[in-house]
C-alpha cells in the first residue's frame, strides 16, 4: 500500500536555529501534502496545504514566514521551522494525496521536535 | 469552518467490555469520515475509513457508523482489549469545495484494563 515517509522522526535543535522535516511519498506521487502540529495532549492541527508546484496555503494564525513549506517534486515536501524557539517544540506529521478528491490520505508516522 | 468534537476525552474499561466512542461535526457536507488510532509519541493508524454515501464500516472487533445529517459518528469497539489502549481520533475530510482538507478532533485517551 501507499507509503509515507518522514524524516527525522526526532531532532533537538538550539533556539534560533532552523530546522528541516521531509515527507515523501514512497510509492506514489502526491499531488496534495498536509502538514499538521500536534502540541501534547492536543489534536492535529492542521498547518497547511501544499500542492505539488504552486505555493502553500496556510491556515490561519500559522506564521508562513517561520513555517517555510516546499512542494518542488510529486514525491517530497519539506516544512523548514525557521528560528526555532522553545514553543516551537512539538509532533509534526505530514499526509499525502495521489490526486484531486482521491480517496485515502495516508500518514507519516511523524517529527518530534525539540527545541532547547 | 468544520468544528470535530469528540467525547469523552477519556475513558478507563475493563477488559472484555464493550465501549463506545463518539464524534460529532458541524458541517455535513463531507466527503469522508475516518477513525485512526495513535499510540502515545507516534503518528496515526487509520481503523476504519466511512465514506458520506456509506452508513457504516466493519473492520474485526471495530465498526464505526456514520450519520451524516445529524453529524455524528460513533466507533464501537467490541471485547476490547489491553492492545486496545491508545488516542482514537476522529478526522472529518471536507468537500472539494472545502479544499478536502482533514480536520480532526481532540480525541478519546482510552485505557483498557487488564
Amino acid at each position: 500500500g501507499a507509503v509515507v515517509s518522514q524524516h527525522p522522526s526526532w531532532v533537538i535543535c538550539k533556539s534560533g536555529t532552523s530546522v528541516k522535516i521531509e515527507c515523501r511519498s514512497l510509492d506514489f506521487q502526491a499531488t496534495t501534502m498536509f502538514w499538521y502540529r500536534q502540541f501534547p495532549k492536543q489534536s492535529l492541527m492542521l498547518m497547511a496545504t501544499s500542492n505539488e508546484g504552486s505555493k502553500a496555503t496556510y491556515e490561519q494564525g500559522v506564521e508562513k514566514d517561520k513555517f517555510l513549506i516546499n512542494h518542488a517534486s510529486l514525491t517530497l515536501s519539506t516544512l523548514t521551522v525557521t528560528s526555532a524557539h522553545p514553543e516551537d517544540s512539538s509532533f509534526y506529521i505530514c499526509s499525502a494525496r495521489a490526486g484531486a478528491g482521491a480517496n485515502v490520505l495516508t500518514f507519516g508516522a511523524g517529527s518530534r521536535l525539540t527545541v532547547l | 469552518k468544520q468544528e470535530v468534537t469528540q467525547i469523552p476525552a477519556a475513558l478507563s474499561v475493563p477488559e472484555g467490555e464493550n465501549l463506545v466512542l463518539n464524534c460529532s461535526f458541524t458541517d455535513s457536507a463531507i466527503y469522508n469520515l475516518q477513525w485512526f488510532r495513535q499510540d502515545p509519541g507516534k503518528g496515526l493508524t487509520s481503523l476504519l475509513l466511512i465514506q458520506s454515501s456509506q452508513r457504516e464500516q466493519t473492520s474485526g472487533r471495530l465498526n464505526a457508523s456514520l450519520d451524516k445529517s445529524s453529524g455524528r459518528s460513533t466507533l464501537y469497539i467490541a471485547a476490547s482489549q489491553p492492545g486496545d489502549s491508545a488516542t482514537y481520533l476522529c478526522a472529518v475530510r471536507g468537500t472539494v469545495e472545502n479544499n478536502n482538507d482533514m480536520r480532526f478532533g481532540a480525541g478519546t485517551r482510552l485505557t483498557v484494563k487488564p
